[in-house]
């Protein structure tokens, strides 16, 4: 089975400072998208990024940008000006054209807490 | 917009019981999905659809059915409830195509089964 790996399970960062997520994955597909997403104690899954593996430019959001290196397979999610509504568990995940059998593939998240 | 809707958003069963989880969306998507989430455990496909009256089955599919009579609904059924089908469940929607791909996702129902 292809996977999504993250492997920092919590993360702490003050506010206002920057924190990186870390996040690997393998696949056997040439097309294929990576998307961050974020779930607050609600439990609604909230995107907050996608990058197209075909474009060379990592994707940006307001504070939010991924360092997406293709031939690594790795896909960071870098979070700038860290604010207390920041604070939520981040899931990693791997999607095909069309959706599929896999549809999206996640990983196991990381829960970030940012200090006051 | 609604964009994806869910119900019920919490639901006590009994081993044995069988119910189903409502999903609907009003962005005439073509790709609709249903995930699980486990502590600890990122989200898994459990079935999934790519239009009106086609459906396939994911990762999990063991214990539920689906199907999808219009663009708009996608419900989940469990035949028999298991205290193993304690979870968060997650319906999803999104376009195909280079515009699409996205998928967006419903509040989620929590279900815990006795």
């Amino acid at each position: 089975a292809q996977t999504v790996t993250q492997s920092q399970p919590e993360m702490s960062v003050q506010e206002a400072e920057t924190v990186t997520l870390s996040c690997t994955y393998d696949t056997s597909e040439s097309d294929y998208y990576l998307f961050w997403y974020k779930q607050p104690p609600s439990r609604q899954m909230i995107l907050v990024i996608r990058q197209e593996a075909y474009k060379q430019q990592n994707a940006t959001e307001n504070r939010f940008s991924v360092n997406f290196q293709k031939a690594a397979k790795s896909f960071s999610l870098k979070i700038s000006d860290s604010q207390l509504g920041d604070a939520a568990m981040y899931f990693c995940a791997r999607g095909v054209p069309g959706g599929g059998a896999d549809g999206l593939t996640f990983g196991k998240g990381t829960h970030l807490i940012i200090q006051p | 917009n609604a964009g994806v809707t869910q119900t019920p958003k919490f639901q006590v069963l009994k081993t044995g019981q069988s119910m189903t989880l409502q999903c609907a969306q009003d962005m005439n998507h073509e790709y609709m999905s249903w995930y699980r989430q486990d502590p600890g455990m990122g989200l898994r496909l459990i079935h999934y659809s790519v239009g009106a009256g086609i459906t396939d089955q994911g990762e999990v599919p063991n214990g539920y059915n689906v199907s999808r009579s219009t663009t708009e609904d996608f419900p989940l059924r469990l035949l028999s409830a298991a205290p193993s089908q304690t979870s968060v469940y997650f319906c999803a929607s999104s376009s195909l195509g280079l515009a699409g791909e996205t998928q967006y996702f419903g509040p989620g129902t929590r279900l815990l089964v006795l």
